[in-house]
């Protein structure tokens, strides 16, 4: 069965360091979606991708936070610098794009930042 | 501004009770409502639901949606301490498949 890859699936680093997230959707989803979820709440969306283009940003912390689906396929979420409070679960998702069509997850990324 | 509530938080029930649990939301663009469950891991997919009064199952699990009163129930009945999870309710928003989560309600399933 087709699944969202992502990794790494952990990550600890240090205030003020880069990291880097890789997300890989299902083939054939045209729509990706990032997510940062916070111990005890629900998924936050911080990015949305309709193939390569961004339809959806407003969430996403700018002065820090950047994504890039370049060919429209797999996709990288990066945060410069990290920030104690970007401690998260950080989730990918894809879907077919229609409109209240399912999501599918990925196993997700765990960051702390120390 | 888009809205998602789930009622309530948390609760810890005995193997063989039934569960309940609620999901209410203001949106200005409904499109569908979805359930997922999540365990220590990535969400995963329950019910969609698109029409109001038309029940979907599978097995112990069954949700509604009244688009009137902008709520929908989850129930699992016979429940098992497999069924302890995060239950997440989320809504559809827009033509590109947004979603707008809930805060989730924790399930414990006592033996």
């Amino acid at each position: 069965e087709a699944e969202v890859a992502q990794s790494p699936r952990y990550k600890i680093t240090e205030k003020s360091q880069a990291v880097a997230f890789w997300c890989d959707p299902i083939s054939g989803h045209a729509t990706l979606y990032w997510y940062r979820q916070i111990l005890g709440q629900g998924p936050e969306l911080l990015v949305q991708f309709q193939d390569e283009s961004v339809v959806d940003d407003s969430q996403l912390p700018k002065d820090r936070f950047s994504a890039e689906r370049l060919k429209g396929v797999d996709s990288t979420l990066k945060i410069q610098p990290a920030e104690l409070g970007d401690s998260a679960m950080y989730l990918c998702a894809s879907s077919l794009g229609l409109a209240g069509s399912e999501q599918y997850f990925g196993p997700g990324t765990r960051l702390t930042v120390t | 501004e888009d809205k998602v509530v789930q009622s309530p938080l948390s609760l810890v029930v005995h193997e063989g009770d039934t569960v309940t649990l609620n999901c209410s939301y203001e949106v200005t663009n409904f499109r569908s409502l979805l359930w997922y469950k999540q365990e220590k891991k990535a969400p995963t997919f329950l019910f969609m639901l698109t029409s109001s009064g038309i029940e979907k199952k599978s097995g112990r699990l069954s949700s509604i949606l009244d688009k009137k009163e902008l709520f929908s129930i989850l129930n699992i009945t016979a429940t098992q301490t497999g069924d302890s999870a995060v239950y997440l309710c989320a809504v559809g928003t827009d033509s590109w498949g947004k979603l707008q989560f809930g805060a989730g309600t924790q399930v414990v399933v006592t033996p």
